[in-house]
């Protein structure tokens, strides 16, 4: 099965900043990449699919990249509602494996 | 809308089995796979395999393959998820989730959750 990592597990940033968030599989997944938000308490939310498309009704300082191994979620210009834990998901020969998530919290 | 119900929580005690349900609505349920993630309490997100309501197709994440088992009721729009020889470590919240694969893969809505506790 493919094993995914995300860094940094936690960060603290500034209402405005931008914050990125990395993603790498432990082997090629073309663009078989998926971004959730998950807020506390709540349930999932889709973010990106496909590595960069974002889905409907996402604020579009969100943005996702990459292809391959390695990938990238950016929040162009935090914001207090961006508080919440990010997961991507990638997927490879019928598994799907999520990365261990990335705490964001504001400064 | 597109909407996913899952059943109430639930208490088991070790060694026991627990059922959870996800009841479909707002789209054509034999049209999309229906995914299980878990999450335990403070942890990340666990996939656990998926099924195809139309052709009764599963595949089991491998540390679950032994113990879960996932069926759907196509004429009620509802899927399953049986999971026995319950441990404290099951202790967690279950998800379902629709999978899309037009245009990529990804899972979209999710259920609202249902916490299994499993205490002696």
């Amino acid at each position: 099965d493919i094993q995914m990592t995300q860094s940094p597990s936690s960060l603290s940033a500034s209402v405005g900043d931008r914050v990125t968030i990395t993603c790498r599989a432990s082997q090629d997944i073309s663009t078989y990449l998926v971004w959730y938000q998950q807020k506390p308490g709540k349930v999932p939310n889709l973010l990106i699919y496909t590595a960069s498309t974002l889905q409907s009704g996402v604020p579009s300082r969100f943005a996702g990249s990459g292809s391959g191994t390695d990938f990238t979620l950016t929040i162009s210009s935090l914001q207090p509602e961006d508080v919440a834990t990010y997961y991507c998901q990638g997927y490879n020969s019928g598994s799907y494996t999520f990365g261990q998530g990335t705490r964001l919290e504001i400064k | 809308q597109v909407q996913l119900v899952q059943s109430g929580a639930e208490v088991k005690k070790p060694g026991a089995s627990v059922k959870v349900s996800c009841k479909a609505s707002g789209y054509t349920f034999s049209k999309f796979d229906i995914h299980w993630v878990r999450q335990a309490p403070g942890q990340g997100l666990e996939w656990m395999g998926w099924m195809n309501p139309k052709g009764g197709d599963t595949l089991y994440a491998q540390k679950f393959q032994d113990r879960v088992s996932m069926t759907t009721n196509t004429s009620i729009s509802t899927a399953y998820m049986e999971l026995s020889s319950l441990r404290a470590d099951d202790t967690a919240v279950y998800f379902c989730a629709r999978g899309r694969k037009a245009a990529g893969i990804r899972f979209d809505p999710w259920g609202q959750g249902t916490l299994v506790v499993v205490s002696s």
